[in-house]
Parts: C-alpha cells; structure tokens; sequence
C-alpha cells in the first residue's frame, strides 16, 4: 500500500512568492493533517480535516496560509505571500477511524526555503 | 503548562545500556496514547502505542500512568541505529487531533 505522498520534496523560493505544497492521503484514510516542524517550535498542527472538512484551523499562523480538501484523497496547503519565517519542514498525516482513535502516518515532508 | 512535555536531552547512552524517557500530559481527558520516532531529517515514525496495562514490543516497553498523567518508554539493550528522536503523542479526548511533544534525542554510542 501507499503511504501519505507530498510533493514536492523540497521548494526554495523568493519571498513574496506564492507556494503551494500537495498531499496524497493513503486510500481508506479519512483524516487529514497539515503540520509544521521547526527546530525552535517542533511540530505544529497548522490545521485538521475529517471526511474532507476542516475540523480546527486554530494552528493556521495567519491569513496568508489557507489549506483545502477538493476530495477524499487529496489536499493542498498554500502560502500567498510567503516570507522568510515561514521556512520550515511542512507535513501531511492521515488516519482512519474505523476502530476507534487510529495513529496518523506521515509523507517524507517538504523542505520550504523562502529566501 | 504544556500540553505534553518532555524532556529534551540529549540522552547519551553506550550500546547495550537500558534507557528510559518520560512524558508528562496535562489533559485528563486524554484516551490515546503514542510513541513516534523521528530520525534526523526524517518524518515522524509510529513507533508503538501505548495501553492501559502497559505493552511490549520486542526490546520497547512503554507504560501510561493516568494517576499522575505520564507515559514512559523504556528501551533495553539499545543499538547504534536507536539513535533517533523519540516523541511522545497524546490525543485530545475524543477527537483524531493530537498533540506532539517536543521531542527527546537519544545518542547511541559505541
């Protein structure tokens, strides 16, 4: 079986620059998460979706970051415009619910870099 | 207080040794409960999860004492390649969304 897929794997861009990150949720899942991990915070959730609506976007840092579900199998996490503070490893986890609370299982991430 | 703390090392430990971590929660609604683990530049991991009764898996043993809102993860007879981050995950009650804590390094040394 696939695993949680996100593309890409690494963005350098300039500031100011609109990016958007992509994830593929493992088939089956329903949940959704968008995390960000940095060296001086560790992992944040960004925001939380369930059967493709979002549940908590208490963790979205500001209006610049916006998240969407079009279908069950995928998302994407946007950043217009982005800045120097938001580089950071951004990942994607998903779970079921089918027995009960399921742990979630990452993709590889996606190394931003805005210069 | 923080949702889930930890302690974040770094735990230096020779090849063989037994090591143990410990993980504070302050929601007592708190069901679920994990181990992840994260090696450098890497996702985070599942690595086991946690019961009421304590569990083991081959060298890991991990166990939840809801009395005083802590889970632990012990590790015997620890290898070169245990060397990772290991995060302690504590769900909110009830909902999928969780909360990771910060993280505690382990070194394994020859």
């Amino acid at each position: 079986d696939a695993g949680v897929i996100q593309s890409p794997r690494h963005e350098v861009t300039e500031m100011g620059q609109e990016v958007t990150l992509r994830c593929k949720l493992i088939s089956g899942h329903n949940s959704l998460f968008w995390y960000r991990q940095t060296m001086m915070r560790g992992l944040e959730l960004l925001i939380y979706f369930n059967n493709n609506v979002p549940i908590d976007d208490s963790g979205m840092p500001e209006d610049r970051f916006s998240a969407k579900m079009p279908n069950a199998s995928f998302s994407t996490l946007k950043i217009q415009p982005s800045e120097p503070r938001d580089s950071a490893v951004y990942f994607c986890a998903s779970s079921g619910e089918d027995r009960g609370f399921q742990p979630q299982h990452f993709g590889d991430g996606t190394r931003l870099s805005i210069l | 207080r923080k949702e889930v703390e930890q302690d974040p090392g770094p735990f230096n430990v020779p090849e063989g040794a037994t090591v143990a971590f410990n993980c504070t929660y302050s929601n007592s609604a708190s069901q679920s409960f994990f181990w992840y683990r994260q090696d450098c530049r890497k996702e985070p991991k599942l690595l086991m999860s946690v019961y009421s009764s304590g569990n083991e898996d081959g060298r890991f043993t991990a166990q939840l004492n809801r009395a005083s809102q802590y889970i632990s993860l012990l590790i015997r007879d620890s290898k070169l390649s245990d060397s990772a981050t290991y995060l302690c995950v504590v769900n909110r009650g009830g909902y999928q969304k969780v909360t990771f804590g910060t993280g505690t390094k382990l070194q394994v040394i020859p």
